[in-house]
C-alpha cells in the first residue's frame, strides 16, 4: 500500500534562517506531489506541485522553492525565512484516476 | 472553473444529534466530490468520495453524503455526534484534469 511522510514535524527557526522540509512516497509510480500551507484561519493553500523529476510549478509568488530530486521525493526549501513563513505545512500525492489527494502528517514551522 | 462554498466556518451541535455541513460546488464538467477531515496537528484524511456511481456515497466513522446535481451539493451528514468526531472538515472538487479546490473548511464543535 501506499504511504507519504515528511518531516520534520515541528520545526523552530529564527528569522533569516534557511529552511528544508521533506517529503517522500511510497508504494506507488511516478505520483503528482504537493506542498501546501495552513495558515491560522486561512484554509489551504496550493504553494507547488510536480508531475514530475524536476518538473515543479509554482502557484503563487513567495520566499520559498521546491525541487523534486527524484520520482518520489520532494523538498520545500527557503535560503531566508520571513515571519510569515510560520505554519503548517502539508505534501500530498495524488491519484490519477480520480485526483483524490492523500496528505502526509503535516510539518508545523514557527519562525520566530 | 471549479469553486466549493462551506456554509458555515464553525458549526456546533450536541453529542448524539444529527451533523450536517453543508458544501456546494461549481464545475462545468461533471465533478469528482470529496469530504477530507483533519484533527488537530495531522494531516488531512479522506472521509469519502463521489466519483460519478451511486449519489449517496457512505465514508468512514458513520459519515455519508449525497451528491445532487440539481442542487449543485454535497452535504455530509452524520445522524448521531459523538465527541470524537470534533475537528475541521473540508470539501473538495476536482474534475480530473485540473487541480483539486478546497473549501475554506468547517470547524465541527461537539457540545456535551
Amino acid at each position: 500500500s501506499q504511504t507519504i511522510h515528511q518531516w520534520p514535524a515541528t520545526l523552530v527557526q529564527p528569522v533569516g534562517s534557511p529552511l528544508s522540509l521533506e517529503c517522500t512516497v511510497e508504494g506507488t509510480s511516478n505520483p503528482n506531489l504537493y506542498w501546501y500551507r495552513q495558515a491560522a484561519g486561512r484554509g489551504l493553500q496550493l504553494l507547488f506541485y510536480s508531475v514530475g523529476i524536476g518538473q515543479i510549478s509554482s502557484e503563487v509568488p513567495q520566499n520559498l522553492s521546491a525541487s523534486r530530486p527524484q520520482d518520489r521525493q520532494f523538498i520545500l526549501s527557503s535560503k531566508k525565512l520571513l515571519l510569515s513563513d510560520s505554519g503548517f505545512y502539508l505534501c500530498a500525492w495524488s491519484v490519477l484516476e480520480t485526483g483524490e489527494l492523500f496528505f502526509g502528517e503535516g510539518s508545523r514551522l514557527t519562525v520566530l | 472553473a471549479q469553486s466549493v462554498t462551506q456554509l458555515g466556518s464553525h458549526v456546533s451541535v450536541s453529542e448524539g444529534a444529527l451533523v450536517l455541513l453543508r458544501c456546494n460546488y461549481s464545475s462545468s464538467v461533471p465533478p469528482y466530490l470529496f469530504w477530507y477531515v483533519q484533527y488537530p496537528n495531522q494531516g488531512l484524511q479522506l472521509l469519502l468520495k463521489y466519483t460519478s456511481a451511486a449519489t449517496l456515497v457512505k465514508g468512514i466513522n458513520g459519515f455519508e453524503a449525497e451528491f445532487k446535481k440539481s442542487e449543485t451539493s454535497f452535504h455530509l451528514t452524520k445522524p448521531s455526534a459523538h465527541m470524537s468526531d470534533a475537528a475541521e472538515y473540508f470539501c473538495a472538487v476536482t474534475n480530473r484534469d485540473d487541480k483539486i479546490i478546497f473549501g475554506k473548511g468547517t470547524r465541527l464543535h461537539i457540545l456535551p
